[in-house]
């Protein structure tokens, strides 16, 4: 079966670093992204990748691995704003998209 | 950027009722998606579309219905709501030709008594 692991809950520290982690396992592979979820809103998207390496976008990073099938989300200088649910997804050989349960990241003054 | 707009909002209705969950696009994107989600939860795919005409359900059809007789609507219906369809549905749309990111309504919040 096809499956995406994500940690359920990280707390971190205002101003810190977070780095969450996602690995994967599908039926081929055709691209990672991140959404980030605020409670009771939509999705919105973060990042893509489907060429091994990290791709930056201001406070936000992600890497991917392919041959391992893992990616991270690294967020840095973190907001009180960033607490939210961070969905990992995958799109399959099929091009359908395999999402993770999220993980919900607390920051703490 | 797609504009996804979703009615209504917030929804209480009681068991047997059919109901129709409304989701329109305003920039012409082919690919539209209904999710639902419970609260902490993955989003599981109901049914989606590629276009007009074209409608295909997702790992979780849960006793819906779709049509996509223009581009920009895509609407869900239930045509009898039970307790267990109480959840948020979320509708997407993406663009063909890009990295498939997916743009998001706010969402309908269905309860079912």
């Amino acid at each position: 079966g096809q499956n995406i692991d994500q940690p359920t809950e990280m707390t971190a520290t205002e101003g810190a670093i977070v780095q969450i982690n996602c690995t994967y396992q599908t039926s081929g592979f055709n691209g990672l992204f991140w959404y980030q979820q605020h409670a009771g809103e939509a999705p919105t998207f973060l990042s893509y990748n489907v060429l091994d390496g990290l791709e930056e976008k201001g406070r936000f990073s992600s890497f991917l691995s392919r041959s391992k099938g893992y990616s991270y989300l690294l967020l840095k200088e973190l907001q009180m704003k960033d607490s939210a649910s961070y969905l990992c997804a995958v799109t399959d050989s099929n091009y359908q998209l395999i999402w993770g349960a999220g993980t919900k990241l607390i920051i703490k003054p | 950027e797609a504009d996804i707009y979703q009615t209504p909002r917030y929804l209480v209705i009681g068991t047997g009722k059919k109901i129709t969950l409304e989701c329109s696009q305003t920039m012409g994107h082919d690919k539209m998606y209904w999710y639902q989600q419970d609260p902490g939860m993955e989003l599981h795919l109901i049914h989606y579309s590629y276009g007009v005409n074209s409608t295909e359900k997702g790992d979780l059809s849960s006793e819906s219905t779709v049509s996509r007789i223009r581009t920009e609507h895509f609407p869900l219906t239930l045509e009898s709501a039970r307790p267990s369809h109480t959840s948020q549905y979320l509708c997407a749309a993406s663009g063909q030709g890009d990295t498939g990111e997916l743009f998001f309504g706010e969402g309908s919040r269905l309860t079912v008594l």
